[in-house]
């Protein structure tokens, strides 16, 4: 298996500017999550998917953040505008069993916001 | 807040030598994980272990929980320049949260 895959690798906008992220995960695993990484913060879980279904945004910071995940294989989180705190590194992981359980995470996308 | 908090916040050692990270976290858990970030890379998973569990070795890994303490420790024996890296617990909690919760990591160096 490729492992949970990201896209793009980098981004680079503007403010004011849509930004789509992408993640492919693990095929099987039933749960996905969004973590967003910055120095200030550490790791930060956005919001997490089982079946498909979002079980908790309670993490995405405000209107700006959303996600979605279309089939079992492939979500997308956006940020519509974007702004320079939006600048990190974003994660997708996925996990088999029960979100207690080991996570698999993709390479992640480095945002920056201009 | 932070669930666990790693201490010390970077480390920095020759190789051959042993490294300690300790994990501090607060409430109830079931279970407590660690994992390892290479710089610019996704976290990956080292070791998990239980609330009813004491001890769990994996390689040159040994992992240690305290539950009476709120506390975890993982050992890295015989250090590698290949274990430099950050290292993250991570904890569930209990008590009706539904997510897994990182620490702030340690940076570990391993000096040849």
């Amino acid at each position: 298996d490729a492992g949970v895959i990201q896209s793009p690798r980098h981004e680079v906008t503007e403010m004011g500017q849509e930004v789509t992220l992408r993640c492919k995960p693990i095929s099987g695993h039933d749960y996905l999550f969004w973590y967003r990484q910055t120095m200030m913060r550490g790791l930060e879980l956005l919001i997490y998917f089982n079946n498909n279904v979002p079980i908790d945004d309670s993490g995405m910071p405000e209107d700006r953040f959303s996600a979605k995940m279309p089939n079992a294989s492939f979500s997308t989180l956006k940020i519509q505008p974007s702004e320079p705190r939006d600048s990190a590194v974003y994660f997708c992981a996925s996990s088999a069993r029960a979100i207690r359980e080991k996570l698999f995470f993709g390479s992640g996308t480095q945002l920056s916001v201009l | 807040s932070q669930q666990g908090e790693e201490d010390p916040q970077a480390l920095s050692i020759q190789e051959g030598e042993n490294a300690t990270m300790n994990c501090s976290y607060k409430t109830s858990i079931n279970n407590l994980q660690w994992y390892r970030q290479n710089s610019g890379r996704g976290l990956v998973h080292l070791i998990l272990i239980r609330s009813n569990e004491r001890e769990k070795h994996s390689g040159r890994l040994r992992v240690t929980l305290d539950t009476s303490k709120k506390s975890s420790s993982l050992l890295i024996t015989a250090s590698r320049a290949a274990d430099t890296a950050s290292y993250f617990c991570a904890t569930d909690g209990n008590q009706g949260a539904q997510k897994l919760v990182f620490g702030q990591g340690t940076r570990l160096t391993i000096n040849p």
